[in-house]
C-alpha cells in the first residue's frame, strides 16, 4: 500500500518568488512513480511533472522541478518565479510497480499574491 | 487531439435513479480509470481497465458498474443513485497504467444526488 502526505493545507507566495510544496510518501515498492497535478478553480486536473524511483536526476518541466530525496521519502514540488495563474490546488500522487491505482495526497492550496 | 472527454459536465439525479457517465479518449491509451473527488478525501479510484474487455475494482467500487468494449470508451454506470454518490467524477487514461505512465484526466463531471 502507498501513502502520500501533504502537510501544508494552504500556502501564500508573492508573485515572482519561488515556492516549495511539500510531499512525503510511504511505500514498500522498490519501483514507483511520483506525480504532481494542478487543479485550478475551474476544476480540471493538469499533469505537471513525473519522477521515477530510479531516476538519479530531479525532474524538471519549465518552471516546475521536483526535489526528490529518496532516503527521506520526499518529493517536493518547486515552482520558480510564481505567476498569478499558479494559484490552484496542487496534488502529489504516487503509484507502485504492480499497482494500477494512483494514490493522492489531500492537496495544498497555493495562493499567489500580486 | 481532444484527449479525455467526459460528458455531461453537470448532472442532478434523484435518489434511486440510474445514469451513465461517458468517457472517451483519442490517445490510444490502454489504461482507463474512474476516480471520485470528495472534499477532504482527495481522489479515490472507483474502477479501472487495462484494455478492452478487462475491468477491475478500485478502492470504492460499490454502487458503480463499468465496461470496456472498445479501447476508446469507458462508461461509468450508477445503478441506483444515493446521496453519498454526490461527488466530482474524473475519468483518466494513460498509455499503460504502469508506475511510469502519467494519468491524463478529463475535465470532470459534477454529480449531485438529492
Amino acid at each position: 500500500a502507498q501513502k502520500i502526505t501533504q502537510t501544508q493545507p494552504g500556502m501564500f507566495v508573492q508573485e515572482k518568488e519561488a515556492v516549495t510544496l511539500d510531499c512525503t510518501y510511504d511505500t514498500s515498492d522498490q519501483s514507483y512513480g511520483l506525480f504532481w497535478y494542478k487543479q485550478p478553480s475551474s476544476g480540471e486536473m493538469i499533469f505537471l511533472i513525473y519522477q521515477g524511483s530510479y531516476d538519479e536526476q530531479n525532474a524538471t518541466e519549465g518552471r516546475y522541478s521536483l526535489n526528490f530525496q529518496k532516503a527521506r521519502k520526499s518529493a517536493n514540488l518547486v515552482i520558480s518565479a510564481s505567476q498569478l495563474g499558479d494559484s490552484a490546488m496542487y496534488f502529489c500522487a504516487m503509484t507502485g510497480a504492480g499497482s494500477y491505482q494512483l494514490t493522492f495526497g489531500k492537496g495544498t492550496k497555493l495562493s499567489v499574491i500580486p | 487531439n481532444a484527449g479525455v472527454t467526459q460528458t455531461p459536465k453537470f448532472q442532478v439525479l434523484k435518489t434511486g435513479q440510474s445514469m451513465t457517465l461517458q468517457c472517451a479518449q483519442d490517445m490510444n491509451h490502454e489504461y482507463m480509470s474512474w476516480y471520485r473527488q470528495d472534499p477532504g478525501m482527495g481522489l479515490r479510484l472507483i474502477h479501472y481497465s487495462v484494455g478492452a474487455g478487462i475491468t477491475d475494482q478500485g478502492e470504492v467500487p460499490n454502487g458503480y458498474n463499468v465496461s470496456r468494449s472498445t479501447t476508446e470508451d469507458f462508461p461509468l454506470r450508477l445503478l441506483s443513485a444515493a446521496p453519498s454518490q454526490t461527488s466530482v467524477y474524473f475519468c483518466a487514461s494513460s498509455y499503460s497504467g504502469h508506475y511510469n505512465s502519467p494519468l491524463h484526466f478529463g475535465n470532470g463531471t459534477r454529480l449531485t444526488v438529492t
